[in-house]
């Protein structure tokens, strides 16, 4: 298993600003997440953070929007730049610490909302 | 297709009863199909899984059943109680574009167990 910590846990932010969130493992992993969450909605996935490689982005993502930082392997950041209203979510990073993206811990989620 | 379906949306049983959710999906490159159990504020944890090779696993009061052939996969929570009041995704695991491993969510179900 692995404890997973987020920071900041909520945040309240100005359109066109940006916000960095960070995300601590309690223990070594390769396979990181970064996942954003509607309230009351589903997960979708925002990029894959596998320490020693470049981040891979889903369809709809891209880096210049939500660049994301892998410096160890057991820390990532993900940034929300330029942010809009329509930015407004939950962030969530998880680790998949056997190597099985089956079996991923979830960080608590940082909460964000933009206006 | 890179998706699953989950049904239904929400559910609402009486303790002790056997609330089942349902999914199904079309890509048969999947290759472990978990669920996950979400709680308000919470990030999600994984409950259970199951290979494609298995029709049926238990693990406590949570069952999965599972078709191939049909390609539908079920979560039974069996004399369910208050405390499993909250919402439940399931998920398959495939390869990303990337070549890593991710997983895709379904929609989830918001279930309530009334005492």
């Amino acid at each position: 298993s692995a404890v997973i910590s987020q920071k900041p846990s909520r945040d309240i932010c100005q359109r066109g600003t940006s916000l960095t969130i960070q995300c601590q493992v309690d223990s070594q992993v390769t396979m990181m997440f970064w996942y954003r969450q509607q309230p009351g909605q589903s997960l979708t996935l925002i990029a894959t953070a596998n320490q020693g490689s470049e981040a891979t982005y889903e369809s709809g993502f891209v880096i210049d929007k939500f660049p994301i930082s892998r410096p160890n392997l057991t820390f990532s950041t993900l940034t929300v730049s330029n942010m809009s209203p329509e930015d407004s979510s939950i962030y969530l990073c998880s680790v998949a610490p056997t190597g099985y993206s089956y079996e991923q811990y979830f960080g608590p989620g940082t909460r964000l909302t933009v206006t | 297709q890179q998706q699953v379906k989950q049904s239904p949306q929400s559910l609402i049983v009486q303790k002790g009863g056997i609330p089942i959710i349902n999914c199904a999906y079309e890509n048969t490159a999947f290759d472990y199909f978990p669920w996950y159990q979400q709680f308000p504020g919470k990030g999600p944890a994984l409950l259970i899984a199951i290979r494609p090779d298995v029709s049926e696993k238990k693990e406590g009061r949570f069952t999965i059943s599972f078709n191939k052939s049909a390609k539908q996969f079920s979560l039974h929570i069996m004399d369910s109680q208050p405390g499993d009041s909250a919402t439940y995704f399931c998920a398959a695991s495939t390869i990303g574009s990337g070549g890593y491993n991710k997983l895709i969510f379904g929609a989830g179900t918001r279930l309530a167990v009334h005492p």
